[in-house]
């Protein structure tokens, strides 16, 4: 199985400071059509997990563009430009590359 | 838009087997070409994903659940299953189903996800 490494697993903000969240794979997550298998999630308290970025950089629709994703092969970084309050939760990076679909350990993401 | 439920027991005997719906609303599972996931939460594993059906019934299961796992799909009523059998407290968790929304070659991403149920297993 692909490991899925996050950090760090807990992150203090002050609202309207960038934040930034780091996830590893123990194997490249660059498939052989460019794209990279890799998805950022948002689960909110009391919510069900709900999908930012898809393919490693593309937002989902209705995520603010405050949220960017980039990264290759096995390094990749989600950023938030201005964390708001509406933005506290856990955040987890998941790779789609082979069954099975692993998840990260999640980072919560708290206001300060 | 797109919503999915899941319904079924929250309390499951040790042995016993764990049964789950996912009914879906907004679109046609039969018709639409997406995977169906189902993915559990528990504190000591975090987020596992347990498996999908595709809308001709072809499976994939996570390994580590493959000899435990079957997924139906119930396509007059819109739902698809989990069945896990024989479980263990290990398989108390909250359960959700989530449809794939990749449409790029073998991608997968999932959106929207159910608002999750929670099973507990014990005596």
């Amino acid at each position: 199985d692909i490991v899925m490494t996050q950090s760090p697993l807990s992150l203090p903000v002050t609202p309207g400071e960038p934040a930034s969240i780091s996830c590893r794979s123990s194997q490249s997550l660059l498939y052989s059509n460019g794209y990279n298998y890799l998805d950022w999630y948002l689960q909110k308290p009391g919510q069900s997990p709900q999908l930012l970025i898809y393919l490693g950089s593309n937002r989902a629709s209705g995520v603010p563009d405050r949220f960017s994703g980039s990264g290759s092969g096995t390094d990749f970084t989600l950023k938030i430009s201005r964390v708001e309050a509406e933005d506290v939760g856990i955040y987890y990076c998941m790779h789609t590359l082979q069954i099975p679909f692993t998840f990260g350990q999640g980072t919560k993401l708290e206001i300060q | 838009q797109v919503q999915l439920q899941e319904s079924g027991p929250g309390l499951v005997k040790p042995s016993e087997t764990l049964s789950l719906t996912c009914t879906v609303s907004g679109v046609s599972i039969s018709s639409a070409q997406h995977y169906w996931n189902w993915v559990r939460q528990s504190a000591e594993k975090g987020l596992e994903w347990i498996g999908r059906i595709y809308p001709n019934g072809v499976t994939d299961y996570n390994p580590s659940l493959k000899s435990r796992v079957t997924m139906s799909l119930d396509t007059s009523k819109n739902q698809f299953s989990l069945s896990l059998y024989s479980v263990t407290a290990a398989d108390t968790a909250v359960y959700y189903c989530a449809r794939d929304a990749g449409w790029v070659g073998t991608a997968t991403w999932f959106d929207p996800w159910g608002q999750g149920t929670l099973v507990i297993v014990s005596s």
